[in-house]
């Protein structure tokens, strides 16, 4: 079964910075589309980056020019660097496999972002 | 690309037919999926490219539609299947709808 595994959450200033990693397991990393989703406490799903096997990265315009994702295919991993962080950015992030014809097929359990002065 | 579910939440009996509806700014084909979400857990697909069952998913979950319009339907509704769902629009960048909220009466 796929792991997923989130760390690097906590609780940060407004205006600074995190990063999040994330350790896959069980299926060939690098073959795969990873991606970040989050999740403010009552609320919907906000997808917030996603990076393709080749490396070729994605961002909504929400995030974009703050966060940063990457891969590090040897050693199954990946990360989500933060900067300039808003209390609007206060979520549940996950670390997620797509799958260009399925969609999202397997989820971490989630990891605390907390941004708060 | 915007997606817009309705309702937002429902409230329906053991044994009911339960439909959801989403719809997409503008047309993505078939590239759809569907998620259930229960407290405190991660999402799980149910459905995508609109109308297949992902591995293990009951065949009480039916997902049609294609173009902007999809519907997620649950026929005989079981008190395990109360949770929130998403649709997912991904022909392009990744875009979730607001969920809906299926509650058992």
């Amino acid at each position: 079964e796929v792991q997923l595994v989130e760390s690097g959450g906590g609780l940060v200033r407004p205006g600074g910075s995190l990063r999040l990693s994330c350790a896959a397991s069980r299926f060939t990393f690098s073959t795969y589309d990873m991606h970040w989703v989050r999740q403010a406490t009552g609320k919907g799903l906000e997808w917030v980056s996603g990076i393709g096997s080749r490396g070729d990265t994605y961002y909504p315009d929400s995030v974009k020019g703050r966060f940063n994702i990457s891969r590090e295919n040897a050693g199954n991993s990946l990360s989500l660097q933060m900067h300039s962080l808003i209390v609007e950015d206060t979520a549940v992030y996950y670390c997620v496999r797509g799958r260009r014809s399925m969609g999202f097929d397997s989820w971490g359990q989630g990891i605390l972002v907390t941004v708060s002065s | 690309i915007q997606m817009t579910q309705s309702p937002s939440t429902l409230s329906a009996s053991v044994g009911d037919r339960v439909t959801i509806t989403c719809r997409a700014s503008q047309s993505i084909s078939t590239w759809l999926a569907w998620y259930q979400q229960k407290p405190g857990k991660a999402p799980d697909l149910l459905i995508y490219k609109a109308s297949t069952l992902e591995n293990g998913v009951p065949s009480r979950f039916r997902g049609t539609g294609s173009g902007t319009e999809f519907t997620l339907t649950i026929d005989g509704l079981r008190p395990d299947d109360s949770a929130s769902y998403y649709c997912q629009a991904y022909n392009a960048y990744w875009t979730f709808g607001q969920g809906t909220k299926v509650e058992i009466k």
